[in-house]
Order: structure tokens, then sequence, then C-alpha cells
């Protein structure tokens, strides 16, 4: 299977805990994005990462999400002392330059569910 | 600032009906537009995109969409629902940084 993966696909911690999920993007898609959805609504966009170089930053995310791509392959999102309104999916993309030179189209993982009780 | 809206947080068809799922977007620049798919619990699945060809796209699963730039719109249709076709569907067009911006979804309802 050559498409993007996470891990875990779910977890359930409690409020105050660290946790940390990974995204394999498809290989050699050099941009890897991260969203978070709840429910009822849209993809939220976190962050994303040219290569391991992370490029920008969503300003609604708190100091408690950090993101790592530390070769340019795989990356994690850690999220510390977790909080109730942690609770969401969160999303993994990555894509690639096109015959054009654009990046225009994203392809998804499954997501990782977080509950925090 | 770009946007997206879709018309309609659910909308509901019998199997068998014409689907059309309403998008329309505000972009300062010649946008890039696409339609996701999904399913419950599971990732976003790409249905189609316009990136400035052919207006009228052809996407996965029987669906398509047109591109109008005087209405700023991309709605999506399929001529005859089929029951596999009811999940959640987004619309959504790339920024200048080709990050994507999403509408809020429609979650398309198959009745029998």
């Amino acid at each position: 299977d050559t498409g993007v993966s996470q891990n875990p696909r779910h977890k359930i911690t409690k409020r105050g805990q660290n946790v940390t999920f990974r995204c394999d993007p498809i290989s050699e898609h050099n941009r890897l994005y991260w969203y978070r959805q709840t429910l009822g609504q849209g993809p939220e966009f976190l962050t994303y990462f040219q290569n391991e170089a992370q490029l920008e930053k969503s300003r609604l995310l708190s100091d408690r999400f950090s993101a790592e791509r530390p070769k340019g392959s795989f990356s994690t999102l850690e999220i510390q002392r977790t909080e109730q309104g942690d609770s969401a999916m969160y999303l993994c993309a990555s894509s690639a330059k096109g015959l054009a030179g654009l990046y225009n189209e994203q392809f998804f993982g499954p997501g990782t569910r977080l509950t925090v009780l | 600032a770009q946007s997206v809206t879709q018309l309609g947080s659910h909308v509901s068809v019998s199997e068998g009906a014409l689907v059309l799922l309403r998008c329309n977007y505000s972009s300062s620049v010649p946008p890039y537009l696409f339609w996701y798919v999904q399913y419950p619990n599971q990732g976003l699945q790409l249905l189609l995109k316009y990136t400035s060809a052919a207006t009228l796209v052809k996407g996965i699963n029987g669906f398509e969409a047109e591109f109008k730039k005087s209405e700023t719109s991309f709605h999506l249709t399929k001529p005859s629902a089929h029951m596999s076709d009811a999940a959640e569907y987004f619309c959504a067009l790339t920024d200048s940084n080709y990050q994507l911006i999403w509408g809020a979804g429609t979650k398309l309802i198959i009745k029998p």
C-alpha cells in the first residue's frame, strides 16, 4: 500500500497526559500537512512541512502542540497536557509537485481519532 | 480573503435521483478547486479537481462538477444517486501557498 498511513487510528487518554501521533506520507511527497477535524466541521489547518522544514503553523495552534519531520519523511504531532477540547480527528496529508510545478492535490491518511477523558 | 461556502449542511435525495451539492467560492486569484468525500470514521478521498483546464470535470464514482467563473460556483452533481454515495462531501480551494481552504461540508443522505 503506497497511501498515507497514520498511527494509531484511535487514542483515548486522560486529561493532562501527553500524546504523540505519527504520519507516514506517500514516499517522495515532500509536503506534509496536519489538520484537525471536529464533528460536523471541515478540516482545520494546523501546520505543514516542506521536506524537514516547518513552513507554517496556524495561529490557532497552542504552544501545547508541536510537530516534527526530522528527516523529511514521516512526521509526528505531539500534544502536551491534553485537554478535553483537544478531542478530535487528526488528519495528515501529503502532496508533491505536479507537472505544472504546483502542489495542488493532497492525499489524506485515515486519521487518528483522539478522545480526551 | 479566500473562502468556500457550501449551501446546505444536509442534502437528502432518493436513490436513483439527481444529486446536486452546491459550492460557491471567493478568491482574488484563479482558484484550484476540489471536491473530497469522507465516509464515517475515514480520511478524505479526492473525488475530482479543477486546475484551470476543462471547466467540466469528471471524477470518480460518476460524479462531475462544473466550474462557472461568472457565478463563482463549483457545484457537484451525479445523475443517479446510489446508497453507497451516502457520505460527507467537502469543497475546497487552494490559496497562493497551495494550502486547502475548506467548506463546512454537506452530508448527503440517500433515501431508499
